[in-house]
């Protein structure tokens, strides 16, 4: 079966960077696009980010482009999101979604359980 | 850029009854590309209908997704005790390439 599980989250301050990992298993990895998706405390969804199943397509929002970077290591299984000069805004529960598509964004059929980024002094 | 709006924000209803929650579009979504989630309390979101019709795997037939444009719904025609939760549109034609509805909570009456 599909899984997805993020790890990395924790307490950082602003200013400060983190790294957001996603073990993926039970499907062929290579083959899909991946996406990060956060939600503040209480709040709604948004999408963060999302690359192609190749890596060669990385796409994010106005609110993190160039503070965030997605990658992906599809020998390992793997998703990862850099994140830069982390605010208190970025503070949110983060989580990988897999996206049906290969390269064109598309919905996400498949969520992990999520990874608590909090960012305070 | 297209800016989802869903109403109400809370809908109270008591199990077996009928539910319709609706999401509004600023624009009109290409070729439909519009998707419902479920998402209850501690949980991820689940996907539970996709080009605006079509039901995702696993998923019970009393989930109805219709409409097109800008208007779309999603019905569920008799509610059970585990429907309870908070149900997002999202639109992924753009622009923006994806965007997420408000939420509508569906509380117990």
């Amino acid at each position: 079966q599909v899984q997805l599980v993020e790890s990395g989250g924790g307490v950082v301050q602003p200013g400060r960077s983190l790294r957001l990992s996603c073990a993926a298993s039970g499907f062929t990895f290579s083959s899909y696009a991946m996406h990060w998706v956060r939600q503040a405390p209480g709040k709604g969804l948004e999408w963060v980010a999302v690359i192609s199943h190749d890596g060669s397509i990385k796409l994010y929002p106005d609110s993190v482009k160039g503070r965030f970077t997605i990658s992906r290591d599809n020998s390992k299984n793997t998703l990862s999101l850099q994140m830069n000069g982390l605010t208190a805004d970025d503070s949110a529960v983060y989580y990988c979604a897999r996206d049906p598509a290969k390269g064109v964004p598309d919905y996400f059929d498949f969520w992990g359980q999520g990874t608590l980024v909090t960012v305070s002094s | 850029e297209i800016v989802l709006t869903q109403s109400p924000g809370t809908l109270s209803l008591s199990p077996g009854e009928r539910a319709s929650l609706s999401c509004r579009a600023s624009q009109s979504v290409s070729s439909s590309y519009l998707a419902w989630y479920q998402q209850k309390p501690g949980q991820a979101p689940r996907l539970l209908i996709y080009g605006a019709s079509s039901r995702a795997t696993g998923i019970p037939e009393r989930f109805i997704g219709s409409g097109s444009g800008t208007d779309f719904t999603l019905t569920i025609s008799r509610l059970e005790p585990e429907d309870f939760a908070v149900y997002y549109c999202q639109q992924y034609g753009g622009p923006p390439l994806i965007s997420f509805g408000p939420g509508t909570k569906v509380e117990i009456k």
